[in-house]
């Protein structure tokens, strides 16, 4: 099966500029998540997907970001507008729903804000 | 809240040599324990996990790790470290939700 794929690998913008992240889970996983590496610091939860509902976005740094599933596949993650400790790479990842708890990872959208 | 330390940023070893990449958590309840291996340019990938049961788990790759629940510790290991297991390793937590990872432990392969 394919794996999580993400787009773009990298991205660099401007200050204040707008970006969006996809990710595409794997057929039939139910579970989507978002995940941050900022430099030098810990891989940080950001929210949870199950199909087309937000489970839990309490790692959601602001109200910049803005995460959406419609239909229950794919995700998009926006970022309006950007700054510069956003910087960092975004990662997701997806899981069945079947207590299993084993998340699948893509690998990673850089995005680099200057 | 959970937390995960990994105390080493870095470790070398020689190829051929075991491996110990430690860590410790924190969390209130009986944890669910994961490691994970990024090589360059790929994702995250599950290396073993720890759910309840045999306290020495094996994973892919030859890994395998060891729950402590007196010293809140999963410690990975590996009898012979190959050149292909250079990559960062992070240990992570998770209760039942979003996964809370230490910060990462580089390993280098020495020749």
């Amino acid at each position: 099966e394919a794996g999580v794929t993400q787009f773009p690998s990298h991205s660099v913008i401007e200050k204040g500029q707008t970006v969006t992240l996809r990710c595409d889970p794997i057929s039939g996983h139910d579970n989507l998540y978002w995940y941050r590496r900022v430099m030098g610091k810990e891989i940080k939860f950001l929210l949870h997907f199950v199909k087309e509902s937000k489970q839990d976005e309490s790692g959601m740094p602001n109200n910049r970001f803005l995460a959406e599933r419609t239909g229950g596949t794919y995700s998009t993650l926006k970022v309006q507008p950007a700054e510069l400790e956003d910087s960092g790479v975004y990662f997701c990842a997806s899981s069945r729903r079947d207590g299993s708890y084993e998340q699948y990872f893509g690998p990673g959208t850089r995005l680099t804000v200057t | 809240a959970q937390s995960v330390t990994q105390p080493d940023i870095h470790i070398t070893v020689s190829e051929g040599a075991s491996l110990e990449l430690r860590c410790n958590y924190s969390y209130g309840a009986t944890p669910y324990l994961f490691w994970y291996v990024q090589s360059p340019g790929q994702g995250l990938q599950l290396l073993l996990k720890y759910f309840s049961g045999d306290t020495l788990v094996q994973g892919i790759k030859g890994f395998e790790a060891e729950f402590k629940r007196s010293q809140s510790s999963f410690n990975l290991r590996k009898p012979s470290v190959h050149w292909s297991d250079a990559a960062e390793y992070f240990c992570a937590v998770s209760p039942f939700d979003g996964l809370t990872f230490g910060k990462g432990t580089h390993l280098i392969i020495q020749p």
